[in-house]
């Protein structure tokens, strides 16, 4: 069964920090890729996605993510973060070979400090 | 519509009672989900409706739960018989079930049982 571990559940970064959110997946197969972000009171976010090729993919709002096969990560990275960046993150996992569910890790709380 | 809208946004509730949440998906997508996400939680998975197929209810926690959608429309998630436990945000998303876009999601329900 797929499972995604998100194992930071809070990170705290001054602004202007650079961040790396971590996602590890249980998967026998490449799986597809996302993570979300959650701001107080909204509905989850699409950041970036990854299906195949090159396995640094751009995403809104500034952030990127690696696929590293290696280590079944999808780790999410920020050169500078901004205040606004402060919310919920979710890594998920959907199988690659049919559509449905997404399996999502529990999520990292990110704080900016001013 | 733009997006997918969720109906109400809050509800409190008293044990026992039934409560109906709706989810408006975006306009031509087949696929439409339900997660439950309670406080400090991820998200956890309900049910999954692809177009005309069987929906996937692997995820209900219980026989208090069940969830209807018309054709490729509006779906509606009932709880019967509330308990405090289903205090939760529900979230409802789509996608358009042609391979893996990712999902959009509604603002989300906010239930209260009291």
């Amino acid at each position: 069964a797929q499972s995604v571990t998100q194992p930071d559940i809070h990170i705290t970064v001054s602004e202007g920090a650079s961040l790396e959110l971590r996602c590890n997946y249980s998967y026998g197969a490449t799986p597809y890729l996302f993570w979300y972000v959650q701001s107080p009171g909204q509905g989850l976010q699409l950041l970036l996605k990854y299906f195949s090729g090159d396995t640094l993919v751009q995403g809104i709002k500034g952030f990127e993510a690696e696929f590293k096969r290696s280590q079944s990560s999808f780790n999410l990275r920020k050169p500078s973060v901004h205040w606004s960046d402060a919310a919920e993150y979710f890594c998920a996992v959907q199988r690659g070979s049919t559509l449905g569910r997404l399996y999502f890790g529990r999520g990292t709380q990110l704080t900016v400090w001013p | 519509g733009a997006g997918v809208s969720q109906s109400p946004s809050n509800k409190v509730t008293e044990k026992g009672k039934d409560v109906e949440l709706r989810c408006d998906p975006i306009s031509g997508h087949t696929a439409l989900y339900w997660y439950r996400q309670r406080l400090g939680q991820g998200l956890e998975f309900l049910i999954y409706f692809q177009g005309n197929s069987a929906p996937d209810k692997s995820g209900l926690p219980s026989d208090r739960f069940s969830a209807e959608r018309t054709g490729e429309s509006v779906s509606t998630l009932t709880i019967q018989r509330t308990q405090q436990e289903d205090s939760a945000v529900y979230l409802c998303a789509s996608s358009t079930g042609q391979g893996a876009g990712g999902y959009t999601f509604g603002s989300g329900t906010r239930l209260t049982v009291v």
